[in-house]
């Protein structure tokens, strides 16, 4: 067990719908990342956060958004769902979101869009 | 983003050492180098990182080449709990410890 906590485990929504996916991060951790792991695409880095602001942009696509709260919980929105989104979610959290530390990731949300 | 260059695959048998190689010709002098792993059906787990030193921690070793343009992971004793794709990658400095994934190693381990 990692102690990153994502929820649901699972999802199934319809396109066109929005979905939010939730992180708590290990306790303590300041810095949380969002991952999207497809089977064309691989893991593809979307956005990371530090003690509630945003620090780093990668993949991310206009449709979806993300933020940090006071708690260091972290949503992951993803609306005007298409069949191309369904993938895995994964979160990360790591100390400080520094080079020299290690990341520790959740079990990810595996959403579907039918 | 920085870049690392692995084999597609590997093959290893239950209780043999197993050397993954990696290549970063690009790499800088502040890039750390990390390596994660994914079993099935989970989420990326840590194994090591490393700078310039060889490092050593209960699940493996890192060997740093001299010139830092390449790195190996060594699994000392293979179990077929090790079966699972490796990455390697860089962490460049002042990116925030962000982590690019490339297509790693699948390393299959054979009994």
């Amino acid at each position: 067990d990692s102690g990153v906590t994502q929820t649901p485990k699972h999802l199934i929504t319809a396109t066109g719908q929005r979905v939010t996916l939730r992180c708590s991060p290990r306790s303590g951790d300041l810095s949380v990342y969002w991952y999207q792991q497809s089977l064309d695409q691989g893991l593809q880095f979307l956005i990371q956060y530090y003690n509630g602001e945003e620090r780093a942009k990668g993949n991310i696509l206009e449709r979806f958004s993300a933020q940090q709260f006071p708690d260091l919980h972290s949503e992951l929105n993803l609306s005007s769902l298409e069949l191309g989104d369904s993938a895995l979610y994964f979160c990360a959290s790591s100390p400080a979101g520094t080079v020299n530390t290690e990341a520790f990731f959740g079990q990810g949300t595996r959403l579907t869009v039918v | 983003d920085a870049k690392t260059t692995q084999p597609n695959s590997m093959e290893s048998n239950e209780e043999e050492p197993v050397h993954l190689p990696c290549n970063h010709s690009t790499i800088s002098g502040t890039d750390y180098i990390h390596w994660y792993r994914q079993l099935p059906s989970q989420g990326p787990e840590y194994v090591i990182h490393g700078l310039t030193s060889n490092v050593n921690n209960r699940m493996a070793s890192l060997a740093i080449a001299e010139d830092r343009k390449s790195s190996t992971l060594i699994l000392h004793r293979a179990t077929l709990r090790d079966a699972a794709v490796y990455y390697c990658i860089l962490s460049v400095y002042n990116q925030g410890g962000k982590l690019i994934f490339g297509q790693g190693t699948e390393l299959s381990v054979k009994p």
